[in-house]
C-alpha cells in the first residue's frame, strides 16, 4: 500500500507570510507525528495526534504554529507570519495505534516538505 | 531539544568494512530506534530494541543496547556503497505518546 505522503515538496514563501503544510499518512493509521529538521541536525518533535485530538503538542515552538487533523486522516501543519529560522524540512510519521508501554507500532516516516523562508 | 548524542559525527569506510556507531541519551526510555536517512529527506526505520533487551539482529545490522550507561551502538557489518547515508538514534520515553527524541545522527560514506 500507499506510504506517507507530504506535500508540497517544497515550498518557498517570504518572510510574514502564512503557510499550510500537508500529511496524508497510511490509510488506518491513528497515531500521527509532526517533526521538524533542521539543517545538520536530528529529526525533533513538534506535535502528535491519536486519531482527531492533539494528544501532545509540546513540541510546537511558540502560537505561530498549529496543526490539525478534523478527520482523523490528513493532517495539515499551519505556520503564520513565518520568519526565516522556519526554514527546515517538515517531517510528517505515522503508525498503528499505541497499545501500550513498549508495544508501540513503528513510526512511518512521509519524504518531507522542505520549507524555505526568504 | 535533542535527547543525546551520537558518535561520531561522521564516518567514512571502505566497502566490505564494518561500521560502528554509538548513541548516548538522557532519559529513561520504553524503546531505543535506529532510523535511515538519504539526502536529508524521509527516514526509513531499521529496527528497534526494547529497554528490556541487550541486543537484537536484523540482517547485517546488530544493535546492542546499555540502559545503565544509557547508550547503544549500532553496527553494520560488510557494508556497502549503498548504506551511504545519515544513521539516527531515536528513544521513545516514558511518556505514553510514542514521541521519539532524535540525535544528531551520523553521517556514513562506504567507498566503493
Amino acid at each position: 500500500g500507499a506510504g506517507v505522503s507530504q506535500t508540497p515538496s517544497n515550498k518557498v514563501t517570504e518572510k510574514g507570510k502564512y503557510v499550510e503544510l500537508r500529511c496524508d499518512p497510511i490509510s488506518g493509521h491513528t497515531a500521527l507525528y509532526w517533526y521538524r529538521q533542521s539543517l545538520g541536525q536530528g529529526p525533533e518533535f513538534l506535535i502528535y495526534f491519536q486519531g482527531t485530538g492533539a494528544a501532545d503538542d509540546s513540541g510546537l515552538p511558540n502560537d505561530r504554529f498549529f496543526a490539525v487533523r478534523p478527520e482523523g486522516s490528513v493532517s495539515t501543519l499551519k505556520i503564520q507570519r513565518t520568519e526565516r529560522g522556519d526554514s527546515a524540512v517538515y517531517l510528517c510519521a505515522s503508525s498503528r495505534k499505541n497499545q501500550g508501554t513498549g508495544t508501540r507500532g513503528t513510526q512511518y516516516f512521509g519524504p518531507g516538505t522542505r520549507l524555505t523562508v526568504l | 531539544s535533542q535527547q543525546g548524542e551520537e558518535d561520531p559525527q561522521a564516518l567514512s569506510i571502505q566497502e566490505g568494512e564494518n561500521a560502528t556507531m554509538n548513541c548516548s541519551y538522557k532519559t529513561s526510555i520504553n524503546n531505543l530506534q535506529w532510523y535511515r536517512q538519504n539526502s536529508g529527506r524521509g527516514l526509513v526505520h531499521l529496527i528497534l530494541i526494547r529497554s528490556n533487551e541487550r541486543e537484537k539482529h536484523s540482517g547485517r545490522l546488530r544493535v546492542t543496547l546499555d540502559t545503565s550507561k544509557k547508550s547503544s551502538s549500532l553496527l553494520i557489518t560488510a557494508s556497502r556503497a549503498a548504506d551511504t547515508a545519515s544513521y539516527f538514534c531515536a528513544t521513545d520515553g516514558s511518556s505514553n505518546t510514542g514521541k521519539l527524541i532524535f540525535g544528531q545522527g551520523t553521517t556514513l560514506q562506504v567507498k566503493p
